[in-house]
């Protein structure tokens, strides 16, 4: 069965510098990959997906991520980060054409950000 | 605006009493489904829907029913809920081979 594992569970960054939250898969097949976010009280909001083509994908809010086949891991990034970004980040996958059509989500990572 | 409407966002309830978590989608998709959030588990599907009329379980099913009556709605049916259904639950739509939308989420407390 295919599975995500999001290895930090919380991390702490100061306002402006770099983020970089880690995502790994465990699939057989070719995954279509999604990170989404959660801000405190909301639901979850798309910021990103990988289906095919350039490995690197742009998302909304500055956010972008990288497909590394090879590592089986899509990592989120962001050069520089606002106190907005505080929330609760989970990278998803899902079996591309498979019929269920779910994702299978990450545990999440709770991103703080100092002032 | 296209929008993914669960109700009630916030309910507490006493075991063994019925109760609904209505969700409804105006964007026409067929594939509607049902996680729920707990902490240090992430997000865990209970049922989705292909389609009108089709239902499929999902990883944690016990204890819920659901319906797709209609492409627009997918209810959450909690026939007897336990206090091991406390949780945070969300709606998700989307089209087939795409990204899901999501509800804001509804939290459900059973005593």
């Amino acid at each position: 069965a295919q599975s995500v594992t999001q290895p930090d569970i919380h991390i702490t960054v100061s306002e402006g510098a770099s983020l970089e939250l880690r995502c790994n898969y465990s699939y057989g097949a070719t995954p279509y990959l999604f990170w989404y976010v959660q801000s405190p009280g909301q639901g979850l909001q798309l910021l990103l997906k990988y289906f095919s083509g350039d490995t690197l994908v742009q998302g909304i809010k500055g956010f972008e991520a990288e497909f590394k086949r090879s590592q089986s891991s899509f990592n989120l990034r962001k050069p520089s980060v606002h106190w907005s970004d505080a929330a609760e980040y989970f990278c998803a996958v899902k079996i591309a054409g498979g019929g269920a059509d779910g994702l299978t989500f990450g545990k999440g990572t709770h991103l703080i950000i100092q002032p | 605006e296209a929008q993914v409407t669960q109700n009630p966002r916030y309910l507490i309830t006493v075991t063994g009493k019925k109760l609904t978590v209505t969700c409804s989608q105006n964007m026409n998709h067929e594939y509607m489904s049902w996680y729920r959030q707990d902490p240090g588990l992430g997000l865990r599907q209970i049922y989705y829907s292909m389609n009108v009329e089709v239902t499929d379980k999902g990883d944690v099913p016990e204890g819920y029913k659901v319906s797709r009556k209609e492409k627009r709605n997918f209810p959450l049916i909690l026939e007897s809920p336990s206090p091991n259904q406390t949780s945070l639950y969300f709606c998700a739509s989307g089209v087939r081979g795409g990204e899901l939308f999501f509800g804001e989420g509804s939290r459900l407390t059973v005593l």
